[in-house]
């Protein structure tokens, strides 16, 4: 019972380097959706997806960068990591039609040093 | 403005009282609306979902007044693991994009 896997859980990046977090779902959902959470705030949203080939922005896109290749996989890069982008990332998906079915990763803990 | 308010709390509790709080949305086209719990960080999993009419899960009741756009959360007969953040949360769009308050955290006393 996979259902949505973050990786990785944890990393520690310095100041212009570049990696990609990867999120997975096994459900055969449609939509997936990139938030990031800081200390005091709520979850935000980065960028998301439709359907496979689709990406669009949300309310914090700069900085990142997605691709939805496959339907099952949506990827969330940083080509030059800085230190505001220091969060916990949470990945989630839905299915299409239902917006009480989602299922939220167990997040990526990301400290840009 | 945030779209999604709470209190911070913390909302200090006696195991077996019982504690209400609200949210506010600014956005009155809002569509759907949840409560989500979230422990020590981990994932938000949705404990409710909020409707006109009020609707109850167990000890959990909550209330929508779109009139005043506000949500409620009332939770009855506090238990030790109740203690969480509870995160408020609308939707505005088709796409089904969740808007997030910053939670309410709640903790519980023995």
């Amino acid at each position: 019972n996979a259902g949505v896997t973050q990786t990785p859980k944890f990393r520690v990046l310095k100041t212009g380097q570049s990696m990609t977090l990867l999120c997975a779902q096994d459900m055969n959902h449609e939509y997936m959706y990139w938030y990031r959470q800081d200390p005091g705030m709520g979850l935000r949203l980065i960028h998301y997806s439709v359907g496979e080939g689709t990406t669009a922005k949300g309310e914090v896109p700069d900085g990142y960068n997605v691709s939805r290749l496959k339907k099952q996989n949506f990827l969330l890069g940083l080509e030059s990591a800085a230190p505001s982008q220091t969060s916990v990332y949470f990945c989630a998906s839905r299915m299409d039609g239902s917006v009480y079915g989602y299922t939220f990763g167990s997040g990526t803990r990301l400290t840009v040093v | 403005r945030k779209e999604v308010e709470q209190d911070p709390g913390p909302f200090n509790v006696p195991e077996g009282a019982t504690v209400a709080f609200n949210c506010t949305y600014s956005n009155s086209a809002s569509q759907s609306f949840f409560w989500y719990r979230q422990d020590c960080r981990k994932e938000p999993k949705l404990l409710m979902s909020v409707y006109s009419s009020g609707n109850e899960d167990g000890r959990f009741t909550a209330q929508l007044n779109r009139a005043s756009q506000y949500i409620s959360l009332l939770i009855r007969d506090s238990k030790l693991s109740d203690s969480a953040t509870y995160l408020c949360v609308v939707t505005t769009d088709s796409w089904g994009k969740l808007q997030f308050g910053a939670g309410t955290q709640v903790v519980v006393t023995p």
